[in-house]
Parts: structure tokens; sequence; C-alpha cells
């Protein structure tokens, strides 16, 4: 089993739409979890930071952490085509621990007009 | 934030050449690293690069094929020696941000084929 798993896609869906992206993960020590988009060509650029459980809310990106259940979620609301993109989710160790995340493969995301 | 630039941004070589791959970093970083991302995975650490030291490879990856520098705060280079079809891929550089040490940022990668 992988210390990350996330549904590669793609997952296709209409503009302006409620996009659910998720992952699961293995390591129960994982603290701090993020969310990078990575555009076609492009380096991943961090998205959303949080810390433990919770959610955490920008614009029209909802990240959402359940430690319990070893789930974390990222929503987009009114999704643009602009959105399309590979999200993937990554999740480092706490504080004294080793730093370097551990990310997911991606899933790749399409909003069509 | 920081912003990190790479060259080449892509390149095709001849097996058994080196190319090295330069990282740009426009403000000072704790630390620096140098991953693989190959199409349909995950990203994966090649390295951690230390200022003035040889760098921290991980599991799978070795020196003398990934020969690392660091000479400075703001930039490293990562060469990849004696290529073989098996190494197209692209190679990113990152960065940790000073603010919050458990984020990191990310070049816009090095498009690498090996014929």
């Amino acid at each position: 089993q992988k210390e990350v798993e996330q549904d590669p896609g793609p997952l296709s869906v209409p503009e302006g739409a409620i996009v659910s992206l998720n992952c699961t993960y293995s390591n129960s020590a994982f603290q701090y979890f993020m969310w990078y988009r990575q555009y076609s060509r492009k380096g991943p650029e961090l998205l959303m930071y949080t810390y433990s459980s919770g959610n955490k809310e920008d614009g029209r990106f909802t990240a959402q952490v359940d430690k319990s259940s070893k789930y974390i979620s990222l929503f987009i609301r009114d999704s643009q085509p602009s959105d399309s993109a590979t999200y993937l989710c990554a999740m480092s160790l706490t504080s004294g621990g080793s730093y370097i995340p551990t990310f997911g493969r991606g899933t790749s995301l399409i909003v069509h007009p | 934030s920081a912003v990190i630039s790479q060259k080449p941004s892509r390149d095709i070589c001849q097996r058994g050449t080196s190319l090295t791959i330069q990282c740009q970093v426009d403000s000072q970083v704790t630390m620096m690293f140098w991953y693989r991302q190959q199409p349909g995975q995950s990203l994966t650490l090649i390295a951690t690069a230390n200022q003035g030291s040889e760098a921290t490879y991980e599991s799978g990856f070795v020196i003398d094929k990934f020969p690392i520098s660091r000479p400075n705060l703001t930039f490293s280079t990562l060469t990849v020696s004696n290529m073989s079809p098996e190494d197209s891929s692209i190679y990113l550089c990152s960065a940790r941000a000073l603010e919050y040490q458990e984020t990191q940022y990310f070049g816009p990668g090095t498009r690498l084929l090996v014929l």
C-alpha cells in the first residue's frame, strides 16, 4: 500500500460545477497537508496549506482534513476552465520529524465550458 | 514565496552523454531539492542539495549518476550522467520557504528526452 493514494482521473466536469478532489493516506503521523496545482508543462504551485484537522477556505477553494479517517479533500466551487490542471496532494510529518513531503500521483481535472 | 527558474527548460540528448540543469532562486531559502516526475507518477525526490557539502541522496539514486552542487544559498545544479532512455523525465528543482518551513516551491521543470 502506498503512503498516499490519489485517483489519477481524469475528472471531467462542466463549468460551474463543484469539484471534489481527494487523497487517502496511511501514516497517521502526518500533520501538514498541502495541495498543489500543476498546469501542463509547468511546475507545481502551492495552492493550499493546512495544519492538522479541520477546514481552510481561500476564495473558491476549501481544503478539508479528516485525520481520524486519514482523508483529505480539496473542494473547488464554481469551477472554471482555467482550473483545468493536475492537482497533487502532499503531506509531511510533525515538527521534529522530516519535513520532506510525500506526494500523491495527482488528479487530472478538466473543466469544460 | 520564492520564484525559481531552471535552465534549460527542455533538451533532447543522446544516450551516454551528460546534461547539467541549473536552478536559481530569487531569494535565500533554507533547503533545495531535486525531484523527478514521470508521466502518471508522483514526484520522486532524488536528493536534498546541501550548501557547501555533499548532497543527501534518496534510496535508488547515487552521486555518480546524479551529481549535485549547491555553492550558495540560491543556486544549485543537477547533472544527469551517462544518460539512457530511462532517464527521460521531467526534473524539478524545489526550495523550502523561509516563512513556512513545511512547504516547498517548485521551478518550472526541465523536460529531458534521451534518444
